[in-house]
C-alpha cells in the first residue's frame, strides 16, 4: 500500500554529531519524497525533498538519499545543532496531479548541547 | 512570502456539535488538502480538493465530514456531529507547482 515506515522513533545525538533517519515505502508509484520538520505545536515544514529521478540531494547540512530499487530513502543531518531538535517526518507522494502525501510515523530528534 | 492561514487556532466544542474549520490557501494554488494529527502521532491525510470537487478521501473522512470552497479564497472543513476521537490538530495545505505542499498553522480541535 501507501504506508511509509520510519526508524528510529527517537534519536539522541551530541551537538556536532550526525543524525540519520531512514524510511521505507512499498508503493512503486511513489516518486516524490519530502521531509518535514515539526517543532512542538507548530506546522510541518518542508526542509528538503527528492524526486525519483535523482539518487541524492544536498542542502547545506541536510542531505537525502534515495534507493528506488530497494524502496529506501534517508535523511542525513551533519554538524547537528540544538535548534535541529524536533520531530522529523518522511513522506511519499506521486509527483503531479492532486496526489496527497503519506507521512511516516516520525522521529523525535534530540540534540544534546 | 505567502502563507496558508487557518482560523481559529483553537476550537473547543461539545460532543455532537458541528464545527467548521477555516483555511485560506495560497492565492494561486489549485490543490487543497486537509490533514489531521492526533497528539503525538503522525500526520494523516483526510481529503484532497481540486476544481471544486473532492479528488480523493481517506477512510477517516466519513459522512460526518465535508469540505467546501464557498468563495475564491476560503476552504472549509465541516464536522457535522463531533466525537471525542475527533480531537486533534487539523492542518490545511495547498499546493501549486510542482509538488510542495504548504501547511497552515493548524487548528487544535478539542471535543469534550
Amino acid at each position: 500500500g501507501e504506508n511509509v515506515e520510519q526508524h528510529p522513533s527517537t534519536l539522541s545525538v551530541q551537538e556536532g554529531d550526525s543524525a540519520v533517519i531512514k524510511c521505507t515505502y512499498s508503493d512503486s508509484a511513489s516518486n516524490y519524497f519530502p521531509w518535514y520538520k515539526q517543532e512542538l505545536g507548530k506546522r510541518p515544514q518542508l526542509i528538503i525533498d527528492i524526486r525519483s529521478n535523482v539518487g541524492e540531494k544536498k542542502d547545506q547540512r541536510i542531505a537525502v538519499t534515495l534507493n528506488k530499487t530497494a524502496k529506501h530513502f534517508s535523511l542525513h543531518i551533519t554538524e547537528t545543532q540544538p535548534e535541529d531538535s524536533a520531530v522529523y517526518f518522511c513522506a511519499r507522494g506521486e509527483s503531479g496531479g492532486y496526489q496527497k502525501v503519506t507521512f511516516g510515523t516520525g522521529t523525535k530528534l534530540q540534540v544534546i548541547p | 512570502e505567502p502563507e496558508v492561514t487557518q482560523t481559529p487556532s483553537h476550537q473547543v466544542t461539545q460532543m455532537g456539535q458541528e464545527v467548521i474549520l477555516r483555511c485560506v490557501p495560497i492565492s494561486n494554488h489549485l490543490y487543497f488538502y486537509w490533514y489531521r494529527q492526533i497528539l503525538g502521532q503522525k500526520v494523516e491525510f483526510l481529503v484532497s480538493f481540486y476544481n471544486n470537487e473532492i479528488s480523493e478521501k481517506s477512510e477517516i473522512f466519513d459522512d460526518q465530514f465535508s469540505v467546501e470552497r464557498p468563495d475564491g479564497s476560503n476552504f472549509t472543513l465541516k464536522i457535522r456531529s463531533t466525537k471525542l476521537e475527533d480531537s486533534a490538530m487539523y492542518f490545511c495545505a495547498s499546493r501549486g507547482q510542482p509538488d510542495e505542499q504548504f501547511f497552515g498553522p493548524g487548528t487544535r480541535l478539542t471535543v469534550l
